[in-house]
């Protein structure tokens, strides 16, 4: 079975500065797909970013960007310029090719001091 | 607003009712889901519907009974809880054809059983 650790129950970052959460995962597939969720205080799951693990290259989304690091099973979230809008709890998961379930990390929650 | 709506947002119930929480979605997607979130730990898949059919149970008492009478809309009915099932309860839903494509998720129903 898919596991999805974050090891950072939380993390704290100056706003305007740079921030970098940790995901792992165990998986035996070679094609699957990655996503960091924002779940803010009113509880709705956002997206935030999607890679798929067929693709080296990063996927970035204006100031969110990934290191995915396939041979170590690795996919970390940079925040770049942080704002006090980010403040959230950042779940990792992973989903596989049959696409029918999504697993996820315990998540981590970011605050964001001015 | 990502076209996942649940009704009702808050419910509080005692473990002899019977109650249902509802999920529309907007988007014409194929499959939905619900998710369990209780407090410090990940999210838990309960059920998967592909298509009207269920395609997952993920082990879920029969306290908990889905039902599925369209592509759009989903139900939890709930009967005789207990007081460990008060959590979160998210519904999501996306397209269904396997593609690794986005799970977009409602605003969740926070569930008290007392």
């Amino acid at each position: 079975a898919q596991t999805v650790t974050q090891s950072q129950p939380e993390m704290s970052v100056q706003e305007a500065e740079t921030v970098t959460l940790s995901c792992t995962y165990d998986t035996s597939e070679s094609d699957y797909y990655l996503f960091w969720y924002k779940q803010p205080p009113s509880r709705q799951m956002i997206l935030v970013i999607r890679q798929e693990a067929y693709k080296q290259q990063n996927a970035t989304e204006n100031r969110f960007s990934v290191n995915f690091q396939k041979a170590a099973k690795s996919f970390s979230l940079k925040i770049s310029d942080s704002q006090l809008g980010d403040a959230a709890m950042y779940f990792c998961a992973y989903l596989d090719t049959s696409g029918s379930r999504l697993t996820f990390g315990e998540g981590t929650q970011l605050t964001v001091n001015p | 607003e990502t076209g996942v709506t649940q009704t009702p947002r808050h419910l509080v119930m005692g473990m002899t009712n019977k109650k249902s929480l509802k999920c529309e979605q907007h988007l014409g997607h194929n499959a939905m889901y619900w998710y369990k979130q209780s407090a410090k730990k990940p999210l838990e898949l309960m059920f998967v519907y592909n298509f009207k059919e269920q395609t997952e149970n993920n082990s879920v008492p029969s306290r908990f009974s889905p039902e599925c009478p369209n592509s759009s809309h989903l139900f939890l009915h709930l009967h005789t809880l207990q007081p460990e099932d008060s959590a979160l309860y998210l519904c999501a839903s996306e397209k269904g054809d396997y593609s690794g494509n986005t799970i977009y998720f409602g605003e969740g129903s926070w569930l008290t059983v007392v």
